[in-house]
């Protein structure tokens, strides 16, 4: 069963027209990620969630914002969507403990398209 | 700066043949380096993960080795299949103190044919 799931798969969005692509995680995991990958490119790290604490990376638009209502799920808004937010947004989810190693889990991603 | 380079950058290899992929990183302080499977259009599969303490780890016919003294590590994968035709991500996590956080190198992308 997957156990990090991303909605949509496939996202079709105006441009300008807020949208919002959903996390959920069934692993209890403490930290979840979201990455924005472009074609052909390594995933770049927006911003990541340790428990309630939110961590932006310094060079994230303030056009992307995130949610994280509980553990179980996380929320990335993109306020204004451009023509260049469109990519695959990919959501990962890691536990943290006391001599664990941190696993990481992706969900399949949110394909994302401006029109 | 935090960084993991991989190479080559792309590879075409025949059904049944061997190859391997190359990491090389400089993040610091070091927690453990993944590799990850991504079919075109998604999400990365975690295929191993390793410590500074781990020299080599397997899963199937991938065979992950490290050095951490050098700070490379390699993917090999044997007897390919087709369904092997993937990009391969090399990921290192940075230690708990330094926030855990990821380095993506840019993959290597790997076509087989039959």
């Amino acid at each position: 069963d997957a156990m990090v799931i991303q909605n949509p798969r496939y996202q079709v969005t105006q441009f300008g027209k807020p949208v919002t692509l959903s996390c959920s995680q069934t692993l209890n995991h403490n930290v979840m990620y979201w990455y924005q990958q472009k074609s052909s490119q390594a995933p770049k790290l927006l911003f990541h969630y340790y428990d309630k604490d939110f961590n932006n990376e310094a060079d994230t638009p303030d056009n992307f914002q995130s949610r994280r209502p509980n553990t179980s799920f996380c929320f990335l808004d993109i306020r204004s969507p451009g023509l260049g937010d469109a990519a695959m947004y990919l959501c990962a989810t890691v536990t943290v403990g006391r001599g664990r190693i941190a696993e990481a889990f992706f969900g399949q991603g949110t394909r994302l398209t401006v029109v | 700066k935090n960084q993991v380079e991989q190479s080559p950058q792309s590879l075409i290899i025949l059904e049944g043949k061997n190859c391997t992929l190359q990491c090389n990183y400089t993040v610091s302080p070091f927690s453990n380096l993944r590799w990850y499977k991504q079919d075109t259009g998604r999400g990365p599969v975690s295929l191993t993960i390793m410590t500074f303490s781990e020299n080599t780890k397997s899963n199937g016919r991938y065979t992950a080795t490290l050095d951490a003294d050098t700070k490379q590590s390699s993917l090999h994968i044997t007897a390919s299949q087709l369904s092997d035709s993937a990009s391969y991500i090399c990921v290192v996590s940075a230690s708990k103190a330094a926030g855990n956080k990821l380095t993506f190198g840019g993959g290597t992308r790997v076509l087989v044919k039959p």
